[in-house]
């Protein structure tokens, strides 16, 4: 069963930085994309960042480009996303899911940033 | 970016009656693989997204039979044969071919 664990959120100011986390398990980690989506409060689905199974390759939403990074470790079935100059508008449940087209979601961390 | 545009944004149904949802995308999602990348996703009320539908037409494992996805090039429907009390949710649609993934507004599906 694929499952996906997302820790990492919390609370953070303006300009801040914090890193979010999905542990993978049940399917064969190296072999497949990982996305990251978010969703702000009561708003819809953003897209965010996808990364390659070997992690050679990356892509970025512009809203996001040049201040979050995604990388994975295949050894740990462990997929990142670091968020630095953190604004207001992250402020969403962040969501990591399986392949470029999401078949599988985790449950989401909320992350919000605030003065 | 391309742009994915979804009608209706709310879709008021009756319990049994059919229910229809419509995305639109901005470029032609048609892959040099022969694919088209067009995917479904249902919502519910404070659960995680789930996909339904992918390239196209295709349900995931687990997904009810009511559910059909068609459609070609830039057009797509989402179809609910008889909808049921757990359909309630939003509704998206994401392309799945172009950089940067977008997804449509979203659809609100709820009983009458």
């Amino acid at each position: 069963e694929v499952q996906l664990l997302e820790s990492g959120g919390g609370l953070v100011q303006t300009g801040g930085s914090l890193r979010l986390s999905c542990a993978a398990s049940g399917f064969t980690f190296r072999n497949f994309a990982m996305s990251w989506v978010r969703q702000a409060p009561g708003k819809g689905l953003e897209w965010v960042s996808c990364i390659s199974g070997s992690g050679g390759s990356t892509y970025y939403a512009d809203s996001v480009k040049g201040r979050f990074t995604i990388s994975r470790d295949n050894s740990k079935n462990s997929l990142d996303l670091q968020m630095n100059s953190l604004r207001a508008e992250d402020t969403a449940i962040y969501y990591c899911a399986k392949e470029m087209n999401l078949n599988y979601w985790g449950q989401g961390t909320l992350v919000t940033v605030s003065s | 970016d391309v742009v994915m545009t979804q009608s209706p944004l709310s879709l008021p149904v009756t319990l049994g009656q059919p229910a229809s949802i419509s995305c639109r995308s901005s470029q032609s999602l048609v892959h040099s693989d022969g694919n088209t990348y067009l995917n479904w996703f249902q919502q519910r009320p404070g659960q995680s997204p789930r996909r339904l539908i992918y390239k196209v037409s295709n349900r995931d494992s687990g997904v009810p039979d009511r559910f059909s996805g068609s459609g070609s090039g830039t057009d797509f429907t989402l179809k609910i044969s008889r909808v049921e009390a757990e359909d309630v949710g939003v509704y998206y649609c994401m392309q799945g071919i172009h950089w940067p993934r977008t997804f449509g507004q979203g659809t609100k599906v709820e009983i009458k």
